[in-house]
């Protein structure tokens, strides 16, 4: 199993402000996986994290509103840029350890913008 | 377009009785399925898998089925008990599924009511 420390686990923000959300894996792992999952929705990729490259961003997410850092093979950060209600969500970050095997999760985070 | 398919967004059940959720999915390259558990304020935990070639995976309480035919596959909670209440999420993999991210259904919400 994996062990995914994911921070914080909420946090309530003003609009138009930004948070920083960090995942530390016990682990090395090649890629990290960022998703979104708004009430009643499925978990929804936001963009995959490469260590030493770009971050692969899904169709409907960009760059300047979720920039992604991987510094290391057990770390990542994704802010969310510019906040606005309709980024509440909970934002969780996830790494498979190899093929057929289950994928590991943070705890979430639960962010309300308000 | 939902390529993993929940259309049950909600279950009831009495302790002691079958919970059946069931999920759908559409790509026929998808050979890997795996059910999550997810409680409230807490990140998706991975429960049972089943590989394409197989139609049956069972573990304790949980049995999953497969029907690559019918592109159906479903799970089996008996008996249920009321801390198997959450919301379970079906996913599925790619054969590279290692480096490409899981693909959710948008949940059920099971309730197991004592």
């Amino acid at each position: 199993s994996a062990v995914i420390s994911q921070k914080p686990s909420r946090d309530i923000c003003q609009r138009g402000t930004s948070l920083t959300i960090q995942c530390q894996v016990d682990s090395q792992v090649t890629m990290m996986f960022w998703y979104r999952q708004q009430p009643g929705q499925s978990l929804t990729l936001i963009a995959t994290a490469n260590q030493g490259s770009e971050a692969t961003y899904e169709s409907g997410f960009v760059i300047d509103k979720f920039p992604i850092s991987r510094p290391n093979l057990t770390f990542s950060t994704l802010t969310v840029s510019n906040m606005s209600p309709e980024d509440s969500s909970i934002y969780l970050c996830s790494v498979h350890r190899g093929k057929n095997t289950e994928a590991f999760f943070g705890q979430g985070t639960r962010l309300t913008v308000v | 377009d939902q390529q993993v398919k929940q259309n049950s967004p909600s279950l009831s059940v009495q302790e002691g009785r079958i919970s059946i959720l069931n999920c759908d999915y559409t790509n026929s390259m998808f050979d890997y399925f795996l059910w999550y558990k997810k409680y409230p304020a807490e990140g998706p935990t991975f429960l049972i898998s089943i590989s394409s070639i197989k139609d049956k995976n069972e573990d304790g309480r949980f049995t999953v089925f497969l029907n690559k035919s019918a592109k159906h596959l479903s799970l089996h909670i008996v008996p249920s008990q009321p801390g198997d209440s959450a919301v379970y999420f079906c996913a599925a993999g790619h054969p590279n599924s290692g480096n490409t991210p899981l693909v959710f259904g948008k949940g059920t919400r099971l309730s197991v009511i004592a």
